[in-house]
């Protein structure tokens, strides 16, 4: 159980487009999911914290109208990347508490980004 | 702001050999957890250690959480090529009375294991 569909797994795009990511709780509902970029080989790092309903959290450093995050409903949230470059080219990742109180999270399988 | 130090970074042993990973921070946690993950896909929960102290064992693997809730490690006992992949430990902290809070993620731990 506790299961995110994140998507699409891949996608390219070129230089000035908009790209939208989407993940969604599919056997529970996520009033919270966070989004995270990752570079090769290094750690996540905490992008923004979405909460159902009410505007996203944003990270020190991360631009807002760069990143748009909506989450709508319990079951879904999404990332788009707007006016995209080449340097945001990177591998995009959202979490959700899994709830009870087991404390653990619950990953989506990512989403590759190549801006060309 | 809390942080997380994962050591070592990088580790690269033969089948069979034991290893140990580990994650320290000055900070206290409400819980930590150990995920691996494995190229192109998201981490995958391994363990969630919630009280000081804690041991945890999950076939070879085991994990101990220490006293003070500050510091964690991985053991991983007689390594196979399986368990090639990068560990992530992450600390939580509870926000606000809820049962989860953000996590802060440590450097990460690429391990190779070669047959």
């Amino acid at each position: 159980g506790a299961v995110v569909s994140q998507h699409p797994s891949r996608v390219i795009c070129k230089s000035g487009t908009s790209v939208k990511i989407e993940c969604r709780s599919l056997d529970f509902q996520a009033t919270t999911m966070f989004w995270y970029r990752q570079f090769p080989k290094q750690s996540l790092m905490l992008m923004a914290t979405s909460n159902e309903g009410s505007k996203a959290t944003y990270e020190q450093g991360v631009e807002k109208d760069k990143f748009l995050i909506n989450h709508a409903s319990l079951t879904l949230s999404t990332l788009t990347v707007t006016s995209a470059h080449p340097e945001d080219s990177s591998f995009y990742i959202c979490s959700a508490p899994r709830g009870g109180q087991t404390y653990g999270y619950t990953f989506g399988s990512g989403t590759r980004l190549t801006v060309v | 702001t809390q942080l997380l130090e994962q050591s070592p970074q990088f580790l690269s042993i033969q089948e069979g050999e034991n290893l140990t990973v580990y994650c320290n921070s000055s900070s206290v946690f409400s819980s930590l957890q150990w995920y691996r993950q494995e190229p192109g896909e998201g981490p995958v929960l391994l363990v969630t250690v919630v009280t000081g102290g804690e041991v945890k064992k999950l076939k070879r693997l085991t994990f101990q959480f220490g006293d003070a809730r500050k510091d964690s490690s991985l053991h991983i006992t007689a390594a196979q090529p399986g368990d090639t992949g990068l560990y992530l430990c992450a600390g939580s902290s509870n926000a606000g009375g809820t049962s989860y809070g953000k996590l802060t993620f440590g450097q990460g731990t690429i391990l190779t294991v070669h047959p």
